[in-house]
């Protein structure tokens, strides 16, 4: 079974610039979550999804970071403008089943970001 | 917010030998999960225990879970140089899955 996509795998932007991620998840997963795991910490889950609804968007920074996830499937989180503090790996993951912290969570490798 | 706390931040061993981390976390739970971080395989699910459960096994891992206490260990026994990786444990109660800051395991050959 394939695993979870995403890309690119690096990015190097100036502060104030406009990023977006894209992440495919696995084949019939309905839940889709995005987090964000700045050097040295554990991720921190910025939003998930639940098919093509919201079901938590609390820590998501929603001045600037914005996510979608059009039909259900793929998903894009975007930062603009960015900021030195937004360096860090953005991962995707992926489950089966809803309740997000009840199932098992298929990564993918992540997006890392660097801010200059 | 990350309510799990592995300790010890960082282990160094030799291959055979037995690892044990810990996780304490502050408010009930419904369940608690360990997962694996290395560059070459990224983030990976190890196990899931239940809050009524008290002990799991998977292959060379053992968890335990105590509710009382809010803590949480992983023992890899027989640990191989390939099990070098951060842990980290994941506590849920609802939508939300929250990780602590890891154990960075290191195993020497």
């Amino acid at each position: 079974e394939a695993g979870v996509a995403q890309s690119p795998r690096y990015k190097i932007i100036e502060k104030r610039q406009s990023v977006a991620f894209w992440c495919n998840p696995i084949s019939g997963h309905a839940t889709l979550y995005w987090y964000q795991q700045i050097l040295g910490q554990g991720p921190k889950l910025l939003i998930q999804f639940q098919n093509n609804g919201v079901v938590d968007d609390s820590q998501l920074p929603k001045d600037r970071f914005s996510a979608e996830r059009l039909k259900g499937v793929d998903s894009t989180l975007k930062i603009q403008p960015a900021k030195l503090e937004d360096s860090a790996v953005y991962l995707c993951a992926s489950s089966s089943l809803p309740g997000g912290s009840d199932n098992e969570q298929f990564f993918g490798p992540g997006t890392r970001l660097t801010v200059l | 917010s990350q309510q799990g706390e592995e300790d010890p931040q960082a282990l160094s061993i030799q291959e055979g030998e037995n690892a044990t981390m810990n996780c304490s976390y502050k408010t009930s739970i419904n369940n608690l999960q360990w997962y694996r971080q290395n560059s070459g395989r990224g983030l990976v699910h190890l196990i899931l225990i239940r809050s009524n459960e008290r002990e799991k096994h998977s292959g060379r891992l053992r968890v335990t879970l105590d509710t009382s206490k809010k803590s949480s260990s992983l023992l890899i026994t027989a640990s191989r140089a390939a099990d070098t990786a951060s842990y980290f444990c994941a506590t849920g109660s609802g939508y939300a899955l929250n990780f602590g800051k890891g154990t960075s395991l290191l195993v020497t050959p």
